[in-house]
């Protein structure tokens, strides 16, 4: 079953401070993996995208990890700042070819908050 | 530019009737797709259109139905509204079918009372 499992659920830091999400996913065939920040009532804003190949990705203060081989991938976001506090979320794409439909297949998310 | 725009923004309705959703995509993108999502969690797939053709279907009942027109925007309608409609319903564009680059619209939230 495809999959897309993220950790921690939720998770409080200190502005300034560093943090790192995980992603692990189960989607087979893969064609690509997205990070997205979630505000509150808000549409998903995607961060970073990287297909098979790619295994770093920089956005900013964002810099997203892959593994294919593995099948984990990590957001690691430095020097956090209070804007920061949103739900982040992993969601991958299976690849058309093999008959999987290109749908976005969702993490539940963690849910960020930066207190100063 | 502007991006995907969707109205309204917000909407409540009340149990039994009908709702229309709208969803302006970016200038050039021609596929849309509508997802669900209930507070604290993912979005689910509801559907997507390309070049004004249904090109996938989530697990949703035929309650709910969309249709693109031929400048791209689309409507997703809800019938015979439940309370548990109620959530954001977010509208995703991006320029061809398998395209990677989606762009998310801020959502419609509805309220089912």
């Amino acid at each position: 079953k495809n999959q897309v499992e993220q950790s921690p659920q939720s998770l409080i830091i200190l502005e300034g401070k560093n943090c790192t999400l995980q992603c692990n996913y189960t989607v087979s065939p893969f064609s690509n993996l997205r990070w997205y920040k979630q505000d509150t009532g808000r549409g998903p804003v995607s961060l970073t995208i990287m297909t098979f190949s790619e295994n770093t990705k920089s956005n900013g203060r964002y810099t997203a990890t892959l593994d294919a081989d593995t099948k984990q991938s990590s957001l690691h976001i430095t020097a956090s700042q209070l804007s920061d506090s949103a739900s982040y979320i992993c969601v991958v794409s299976g690849d058309r070819r093999a008959g999987n439909n290109r749908k976005l297949i969702w993490g539940l998310g963690t849910s960020l908050a930066v207190n100063p | 530019d502007a991006g995907v725009t969707q109205s309204p923004t917000h909407l409540i309705k009340t149990r039994g009737q009908h709702v229309t959703l709208r969803c302006s995509p970016i200038s050039g993108h021609k596929s849309v797709s509508w997802y669900q999502q209930v507070l604290g969690q993912g979005p689910q797939f509801i559907f997507q259109y390309y070049e004004k053709e249904e090109r996938g279907r989530g697990n949703f009942p035929d309650r709910f139905s969309a249709r693109q027109f031929p400048n791209y925007s689309s409507e997703l309608n809800v019938n015979a509204l439940l309370l548990g409609d109620s959530a954001l319903y977010l509208c995703a564009s991006s320029v061809q079918q398998g395209a990677a680059g989606y762009t998310f619209g801020s959502g419609t939230r509805l309220t089912v009372v």
